[in-house]
């Protein structure tokens, strides 16, 4: 069975920090995602990897970024942590071919103060 | 562009029949998914359509109509248990790395 990692699932930070989200997954999958997830928007992606080292804007890439440096992990980073960035953050990842589901973490609730 | 619709809550009772829509508009399709997600919790998957017609998984079905831009997945004999957010995700043709664009959910009640 798949498993997709989060490292925490609450996360309490302060205005103007640089904030670490982790994801690792165990299933030697090429793509990763991160979405933001808020009530009445829906998730919203934020950035993917299709590869180790490659990665692509989502839809609301403004203040984050991103890294991955192995295929099982892939970061999110806010550089300089502000309220609206408070949200519940998944990660997902799935392999290659069309009808392939993604596969979720179990999100880390993440409150800037 | 695309751009997916769903309702943003429906209520049933128990043992009941709900159907909840999805309609989208992209820029090519290549697959339809719909995840459940209880509150606090990932979304997890339950179906996938990318040709017309339904697709039947115990009491959860799936329908899929390309011409029309339309879904629904329909959940039969209600538990309490389906009580959660159903999301519907679709999959642009020529996407990059599989990526999905998801709806806002429809954050089903089952009452007793």
């Amino acid at each position: 069975d798949v498993k997709v990692t989060q490292s925490s699932r609450y996360l309490v930070k302060r205005t103007g920090e640089k904030v670490f989200l982790e994801c690792v997954q165990d299933m030697d999958h090429e793509n990763m995602f991160w979405y933001r997830q808020d009530p009445g928007l829906g998730l919203r992606l934020i950035y993917f990897s299709y590869d180790v080292k490659m990665k692509e804007k989502g839809d609301i890439p403004e203040g984050y970024s991103v890294s991955r440096e192995k295929k099982e992990r892939f970061s999110l980073i806010l550089e300089s942590a502000s309220t609206n960035q408070t949200s519940m953050y998944l990660c997902a990842s799935i392999p290659q071919g069309l009808n392939q589901p993604q596969h979720f973490g179990d999100g880390t609730r993440l409150s800037i103060l | 562009g695309q751009n997916i619709d769903q309702p943003t809550e429906m209520t049933a009772t128990e043992g009941a029949i709900v159907q909840i829509n999805c309609t989208y508009q992209t820029s090519g399709f290549n697959g339809l998914f719909w995840y459940q997600q209880h509150a606090g919790e990932a979304p997890t998957f339950l179906s996938y359509n990318v040709l017309d017609g339904l697709e039947e998984k115990g009491r959860f079905s799936s329908f899929l109509s390309r011409s029309k831009g339309y879904s629904y997945l329909l959940l039969k004999e209600l538990q309490m248990k389906d009580s959660a957010s159903y999301l519907c995700a679709v999959r642009p043709r020529g996407a990059a790395g599989n990526k999905l664009t998801f709806g806002g959910g429809t954050r089903v009640l089952v009452k007793p």
